[in-house]
């Protein structure tokens, strides 16, 4: 069945860039997402990326996406502490009116000053 | 305008209980989903509503229900409550006409003793 896998941790300093991988299986994906959950909140969109596009920046955010690899990464430029939380990495796909989200764990980023 | 809403934010109960969890969606959203946060186990899809009808579900047991209202909002309801019911359950609507983009709650934490 479909998948999206992540790494679990990840730990950098801060001013550093940080990159977050995602992979999936599902080759009818046409949206992948990146939310980003901040203790104790609920899941906030962080930007997303159209199947057919190689990359998005967005201020610090960069995505690219592979699709001939199903690879999915995020890159944050500059991360600071406030960017410590869960990274989601979720593909999107939809079969008539049924639109599916797949989910990976998320991968929990900590940021040392 | 106001977000996801979701309550009690906090919630206690004994094994063998119910427990009723309530979601209100952004204005104009018609579909809800629930999903569960349990530790190390990522989101766990539980049930989507469109309309008013459960569109899809997830792999949990009957005891797991809800429904959705004609305003929109939602509940969720779990009987016969066990310990592993314990998580975070978060709740998210969207619109039917954009990017399938997700707008979370910042969840109920129900906690089963």
């Amino acid at each position: 069945g479909e998948d999206v896998e992540q790494s679990l941790f990840l730990s950098v300093r801060e001013g550093d860039s940080s990159v977050i991988n995602c992979t999936y299986t599902d080759s009818s994906s046409t949206y992948l997402y990146w939310y980003k959950q901040e203790p104790g909140a609920g899941l906030q969109l962080l930007t997303y990326i159209f199947s057919n596009m190689d990359m998005k920046q967005d201020q610090r955010l960069t995505v690219l996406l592979n699709k001939k690899d199903k690879h999915l990464s995020l890159r944050i430029a500059d991360t600071q502490t406030g960017d410590s939380a869960i990274y989601f990495c979720a593909e999107g796909s939809r079969a008539g009116n049924n639109r599916k989200l797949i989910w990976g764990l998320g991968t929990s980023l900590a940021v040392n000053p | 305008e106001a977000g996801v809403t979701q309550s009690p934010t906090h919630l206690i109960k004994t094994r063998g209980q119910q427990a009723t969890l309530r979601c209100s969606p952004i204005s104009g959203h018609t579909s809800v989903y629930w999903y569960q946060q349990a530790l190390g186990l990522g989101l766990q899809f539980l049930l989507w509503y469109d309309e008013g009808e459960e569109r899809n579900r997830g792999n949990f047991p009957p005891r797991f229900s809800g429904r959705q209202f004609p305003n929109y909002s939602s509940e969720l309801n779990v009987n016969a409550l066990e310990l592993e019911d314990s998580a975070l359950y978060l709740c998210a609507s969207r619109t039917r006409v954009n990017t399938g983009e997700l707008f979370f709650g910042e969840g109920s934490r129900l906690t089963v003793l």
